[in-house]
């Protein structure tokens, strides 16, 4: 069975473009989670997706958007680029919606912004 | 506000001998706490869980313990293996509405042959 799968999986931008990456859950998960990781630090968490239905965001500015699709598939899109949003962007998939150890992450998508 | 940390940035060991990495939380309302292993390059891969309502879970190797009064869990390996060397994430779910993981900033483990 095929895991979690994000594209790309490497990707660089200039300052002020936007950024769509995208991820596959495993197959029967209906959530989808999004985070980032920089360098020398923990993921932190940008959105949850269950069922087609934002269930949580953190704390991130409005230039981060996400949508789920019928097919339980995700979109994480970025606008107007700054040079912080350099990052590892992890994308998490699971089965239920609350708690559980059902929670499998991606290999991620290195974004740069230069 | 770190509501999850992990104060050691670094740990080395020796091959056959026990790794232990600790985890302290400040969220009294935290009732999942999960570990995850991470290699460069790579996704965070699940490693073992415990629920708040236990104070020890076992799997192979791995063995995690929470201490909720102290708010603080470790993670124990025995024995340790050179291919454990990874960076190590200790994360907490408060469950209720959303998935949210919490996560901590990680402990390279290496382990030395």
């Amino acid at each position: 069975d095929a895991g979690v799968t994000q594209s790309p999986t490497h990707l660089i931008k200039t300052r002020g473009q936007h950024v769509t990456l995208r991820c596959s859950p495993i197959s029967g998960h209906k959530s989808v989670s999004w985070y980032q990781q920089v360098l020398g630090q923990g993921p932190q968490f940008i959105f949850q997706y269950y069922e087609k239905e934002e269930r949580g965001r953190g704390n991130f500015p409005d230039r981060f958007s996400a949508r789920q699709f019928p097919n339980y598939s995700s979109e994480l899109n970025v606008n107007a680029l700054l040079l912080g949003d350099s990052a590892l962007y992890l994308c998490a998939s699971s089965s239920y919606l609350t708690g559980g150890n059902t929670i499998y992450f991606g290999e991620g998508s290195w974004l740069t912004v230069v | 506000d770190q509501q999850v940390k992990q104060n050691s940035p670094s740990l080395s060991v020796q091959e056959g001998r026990i790794s232990i990495l600790n985890c302290d939380y400040t969220n009294s309302m935290f009732d999942y706490f999960l570990w995850y292993k991470k290699y460069p390059a790579e996704g965070p891969t699940f490693l073992i869980s415990i629920s708040s309502i236990k104070d020890k879970n076992e799997d192979g190797r791995f063995t995690v313990f929470l201490n909720k009064s102290a708010k603080h869990l470790s993670l124990h390996i025995v024995p340790s293996q050179p291919g454990d060397s990874a960076v190590y994430f200790c994360a907490a779910n408060s469950g209720g509405s959303n998935y949210k993981l919490t996560f901590g900033k990680g402990t390279l483990l290496t382990v030395n042959p």
